[in-house]
């Protein structure tokens, strides 16, 4: 069964860095989606992506995050200057179907644990 | 805005007991509510969807119901199993193409 893939499975990093989490998502499908877990928290949604622009983006998605398909399989999540609060599991989400019927069924990756130190 | 709250933090039952858990939302009715099952250090993996038209869903051993009245939904996993030990989130449609989830319910199914 297809699946969304994600890597690294773990990043660590400095403090001011710029990191890059990579994602494939399932090959046919349409809308894409970045969420964070900080440890023992909620899932929170960052941001949804259609047709190569973001379509939503939550206020944690702020100046320092952008989003982007490099090359129609990839889906990448840019932190440019990480802090340690954004220490966090980072999973990469993908949907089938656009617009009409919303709340299709989205496939999760197992995620990229990010430690900023 | 829009606030979900799962009932208990942590949840004990009996396996082969029915397992009920419980989502409040606060403010507008949503067009729909999932359910996932997330496994540690694991992405969320869904399990159903009701829209905001349905009463009830079911799949195998699990029904969901909705009352937009009450603002909640229930979960049910029947004839449970240690294997269905996991952490059960509620996610609600939050607009557009976004939604929220709740903290989770953490269910211990106990041999």
């Amino acid at each position: 069964e297809p699946e969304v893939t994600q890597t690294p499975s773990h990043q660590v990093t400095q403090m001011g860095q710029e990191v890059i989490l990579r994602c494939v998502p399932i090959s046919n499908h349409l809308y894409f989606y970045w969420y964070r877990q900080i440890l023992g928290q909620k899932v929170e949604f960052l941001v949804s992506f259609y047709n190569n622009e973001i379509s939503e983006k939550s206020e944690i998605f702020d100046d320092q995050f952008s989003v982007e398909r490099p090359d129609g399989s990839n889906f990448t999540l840019k932190i440019r200057s990480t802090k340690l609060e954004d220490s966090a599991m980072y999973f990469c989400a993908s949907q089938k179907l656009a617009g009409g019927l919303r709340g299709d069924t989205q496939y999760f990756g197992p995620g990229t644990r990010l430690t900023v130190l | 805005s829009q606030k979900i709250e799962q009932n208990s933090e942590a949840l004990n039952i009996q396996e082969g007991k029915t397992a009920t858990l419980t989502c409040n939302y606060t403010n507008y009715s949503p067009a729909y509510l999932q359910w996932y099952r997330q496994d540690p250090g694991r992405g969320p993996v869904f399990l159903l969807l009701i829209r905001e038209n349905e009463k009830e869903k079911r799949k195998e051993r699990l029904k969901v119901t909705f009352d937009t009245t009450l603002k909640q939904s229930l979960f049910h996993i029947t004839a449970s199993q240690p294997a269905d030990s996991a952490t059960y989130l509620c996610a609600l449609d939050a607009g557009d193409d976004k939604i929220i989830f709740g903290k989770g319910t953490r269910l211990h199914i106990l041999p």
